[in-house]
């Protein structure tokens, strides 16, 4: 796509309930990474993808949080048993490559709400 | 672990003024220094990026310089505009062969007229 698309824009959800917030990338970009952005704050680094794997998930808070890619395109990235302190805005951003200095360019967000 | 700190947080200057927020990193290795704006509820977007090959990049009333034996890193702007005003971060890639970005903790940025 012209963009790196996230889905959905919102959710709110119960505690303790899944979610799972997807990314679709720019056509071409074989890295893909997620960072996690709370009220205020700035940007979390999550994992990263390099196609389908993922060399580097050191920012993932707990073992509730888990992400694939598949077909070196979209990925999903899974919170169980969601807590409040999840509650932020789940960015997803994607880059030609994953090695040496390249431009990140980032999506729109999904806002998770946790009640 | 490797880190990238920003300051100040805040900053607030009259239009036509300049701006000036700086970044230091821990990672010796690392190799590329981008910029990012965020205005209020959007995504972040690059606005200018700088490697380590070079010390000081412009881009018409921006313009970012590089430190690296400090590890320090600055963005310059010039006759500021109300619609600079904005959340900025700067980020710094985790060793030299990576794209992994540290963030640092933003500057939030008014614009007065």
């Amino acid at each position: 796509g012209a963009g790196v698309s996230q889905s959905p824009s919102n959710k709110v959800t119960e505690k303790g309930k899944d979610v799972e917030l997807r990314c679709d990338p720019i056509s071409g970009h074989t890295a893909l990474y997620w960072y996690r952005q709370s009220l205020g704050q700035g940007l979390e680094f999550l994992i990263y993808f390099q196609g389908n794997s993922a060399p580097d998930k050191s920012g993932l808070p707990s073992d509730r949080f888990s992400a694939e890619r598949t077909g070196g395109s979209v990925s999903t990235l899974t919170i169980q048993r969601t807590q409040q302190e999840d509650s932020a805005v789940y960015l997803c951003a994607s880059s030609f490559t994953s090695s040496g200095a390249n431009v990140l360019t980032f999506g729109a967000g999904s806002r998770l709400t946790v009640l | 672990g490797e880190n990238v700190e920003q300051h100040p947080s805040t900053l607030s200057v009259q239009e036509g003024d300049s701006a000036v927020i700086k970044c230091t990193y821990s990672d010796s290795a690392s190799n590329y220094f981008p910029w990012y704006k965020q205005e209020l509820g959007k995504r972040p977007q690059l606005i200018i990026d700088i490697r380590s090959n070079v010390g000081e990049k412009k881009d018409q009333r921006i313009a970012v310089t590089l430190n690296k034996t400090a590890k320090h890193f600055s963005l310059h702007i010039t006759e500021t505009q109300p619609e600079d005003s904005a959340v900025y971060f700067c980020a710094a890639n985790l060793g030299s062969n990576t794209g992994k970005l540290i963030f640092g903790q933003g500057t939030t940025l008014q614009v007065k007229p």
